[in-house]
């Protein structure tokens, strides 16, 4: 069985600061790793996705993240943060089904002035 | 697009009514997905339809949710009765075929709080 462990359930932030949000995700075959995002009272967004390849995935409004095989992990990460980047952000695994989705707890950014 | 369109936004009920939420997914998906948001267990995903047809529904909490899907442009999760626990953000997703790693496409949700 998969497991998503986001580590951080806030990370308040300055803006035009970096920021790190952290994911690790237990499996004992391959994932398919996803950040989406939630702004408020809104449904979630996918931000990235990485299926294979390059371990370095870059998205939307200048997010990135970077898949870690050996640490399992695939943290999400932006150099400069502004303040419509206030909201949830959810890590997600999916294995060989596909379809399934598991999603961890969500971090809430909060960037402020 | 208009995306995928729930409603209601928002529900209130008491105890022990029936609620039925609604989703109509983008056209030309072929798949839809039920999700439940609450604090204490994140997102869960509660069923997935492909071609109008349940595939997976182990994770409906028990016999008093069902969900349906008469053609490709509708869906309803219906709780009956309903029970304060069942308060939480209903979330409705379509994606094009299922497949593997393809992109979610998310609904606004419905909040239900039941009294």
């Amino acid at each position: 069985a998969q497991s998503v462990t986001q580590l951080d359930s806030q990370v308040p932030v300055f803006e035009e600061a970096p920021v790190e949000l952290r994911c690790n995700y237990s499996s004992s075959v391959s994932v398919y790793l996803f950040w989406y995002v939630q702004y408020p009272n809104q449904g979630l967004q996918l931000l990235l996705k990485y299926l294979s390849g390059s371990t370095l995935v870059k998205g939307i409004n200048g997010f990135e993240a970077e898949f870690n095989k050996s640490q399992t992990s695939f943290h999400l990460r932006k150099p400069s943060v502004h303040i419509s980047d206030t909201a949830e952000y959810f890590c997600a695994v999916s294995e060989n089904s596909g379809y399934a989705l598991n999603f961890g707890k969500g971090t809430s950014l909060l960037v402020t002035p | 697009d208009a995306g995928v369109i729930q409603s209601p936004r928002h529900e209130v009920t008491e105890m022990g009514q029936e609620v039925t939420l609604r989703c109509k997914p983008i056209s030309g998906h072929n798949s839809l997905f039920w999700y439940r948001q609450t604090m204490m267990r994140g997102l869960e995903l509660l069923i997935y339809f492909n071609n109008n047809v349940p595939i997976d529904d182990s994770g409906m909490p028990e016999d008093r949710f069902s969900a349906k899907m008469p053609n490709a442009s509708f869906s309803t999760l219906k709780i009956q009765p309903s029970e304060p626990r069942d308060s939480a953000v209903y979330f409705c997703a379509s994606s094009l075929s299922g497949s593997l790693g393809e992109k979610l496409f998310f609904g606004s949700g419905t909040q239900l709080s039941v009294l």
